[in-house]
């Protein structure tokens, strides 16, 4: 546990409607990562952040943006929701501890697009 | 291209016995390779991790053998408890843009039977 919350827990949302997911955390981490969970996909990089405003795309960027105006905040924005953005979405901080690094996970939140 | 695999969808052992999950690779780029937990409805619980310059690290009944050039690890728990039954994921790590970045495999379903 890393301190790592994520608000909703649960949404749904109609198409076409922007939905912004947040992830929080406490303990001043500088690397936070937004992924999606789909079946028989397992969990795929969408953005990351490696500082305040500092962003980058993953591998499933498209119809994703992100901010980070503060450290403890990574915001995940869907502009126009779809149907194929349906899904679970996973906030991780990382961190390198000695010779090892690790990634956290929030506890998810589940995103239903009608 | 899938860079990380877990062939085996699935896995069932007796509680007590060892159980064995298994993670094939193709970047040889790769800083550091993840093993994590999966409860339904939760975030991945990260287990254990090892670095690319290192073949085996251990952490109480948890052990991860790396092979570099077979480009393949797998993760040992000894002995495994009924709790232990969930999907196991692997994911390997590579530095890009001054950040790490995950790629995971699509998980193992372990069933340990009392």
């Amino acid at each position: 546990d890393a301190g790592i919350t994520q608000s909703p827990r649960h949404k749904v949302t109609e198409t076409g409607t922007p939905v912004t997911l947040r992830c929080h955390q406490t303990e001043n981490h500088r690397y936070m990562y937004w992924y999606r969970q789909d079946p028989g996909h397992g969990l795929r990089l969408i953005h990351y952040s490696y500082g305040v405003k500092d962003t980058d795309k993953g591998e499933v960027s498209d119809g994703y943006s992100v901010s980070r105006s503060k450290t403890e905040d990574f915001l995940l924005t869907l502009e126009s929701a779809t149907s194929s953005q349906t899904s679970v979405y996973f906030c991780a901080i990382g961190r390198v501890r000695g010779s090892s690094y690790e990634q956290y996970f929030g506890p998810g939140t589940r995103l239903t697009v009608t | 291209d899938q860079q990380v695999k877990q062939n085996s969808p699935s896995l069932s052992v007796q509680e007590g016995r060892i159980s064995i999950l298994n993670c094939d690779y193709t970047n040889s780029m790769f800083d550091y390779f993840l093993w994590y937990k999966k409860y339904p409805a939760e975030g991945p619980t990260f287990l254990i991790s090892i670095s690319s310059i290192k073949d085996k690290n251990e952490d109480g009944r948890f052990t991860v053998f790396l092979n570099k050039s077979a480009k393949h690890l797998s993760l040992h728990i000894v002995p495994s408890q009924p709790g232990d039954s969930a999907v196991y994921f692997c994911a390997a790590s590579v530095t890009q843009g001054g950040s790490e970045k995950l790629v995971f495999g699509k998980g193992t379903k372990l069933t340990v039977n009392p």
